[in-house]
């Protein structure tokens, strides 16, 4: 079973930051949390990834609460592109290929 | 980073026949994993596959309906054996590899999209 809860959808106005949120309250110490998506009829896409402080990289923003129950994605300046399914998944990372366990995600639409 | 395709890209069978879906990937990589995606529905993993070894395949998975090659380090295949309309669904496959920014990730093929009538 996925260890995290996302919210089924969320809308958010172009051009404004759509915020992400994801719950992963049972967390172990050595698991990573990773975001990925999934653009309709295309496979997912690797965006961030973080273990307990925040992360930027062209795509998003990952930040994680301090006691790491939760974390929140951030896409500073959303497009129509950016519509998708936003899949939230935490993973042992750097111990060679993990499996990824999805949950449901969240479907978000960028309006224009 | 890897780059993954796989064949076909869509069909559209019969129950009770079979279909052979094949991943070739560009680069030498241990693990293989193949998911299926049902309509409307998040991805399920139905196994892992190891070069040289048999599929370890997830709960409510079996090798008689699902089985899996692994020949080489750039290629492997999925079978699904006598099909019936739930097995609509699309069937991806993907591989972990190095990204852009040096940390591991998981890269996906675009996908089979299989429709079972």
């Amino acid at each position: 079973d996925a260890k995290t809860t996302q919210p089924p959808s969320m809308d958010c106005a172009e051009g404004r930051a759509a915020n992400l949120p994801c719950n992963h309250s049972t967390i172990s110490g050595n698991e990573y949390v990773y975001w990925y998506r999934q653009i309709h009829s295309q496979g997912p896409q690797y965006i961030i990834h973080g273990l307990k402080n925040n992360e930027t990289n062209e795509m998003a923003s990952l930040i994680i609460t301090e006691d790491r129950k939760s974390s929140t994605l951030i896409l500073p300046h959303a497009t129509l592109r950016d519509t998708a399914v936003y899949y939230c998944i935490v993973r042992v990372a750097y111990m060679g290929a993990q499996k990824l366990v999805f949950g449901q995600g969240t479907r978000l639409t960028i309006n224009p | 980073s890897a780059v993954i395709s796989q064949k076909p890209s869509r069909d559209i069978c019969q129950r009770g026949t079979s279909l052979t879906i094949q991943c070739q990937v560009d680069s030498q990589v241990t693990m293989m994993f193949w998911y299926r995606q049902q309509p409307g529905q998040s991805l399920t993993l139905i196994a892992t596959a190891n070069q040289g070894s048999e599929a370890t395949y997830e709960s409510g998975f079996v090798i008689d309906k699902f089985p899996i090659s692994r020949p080489n380090l750039t290629f492997s295949t999925l079978t699904v054996s006598n099909m019936s309309p739930e097995d609509s669904s699309i069937y991806l496959c993907s591989v972990e590899d190095k990204g852009l920014a040096g940390y591991n990730e998981q890269f996906f093929g675009p996908g089979t999209r299989l429709t079972v009538l």
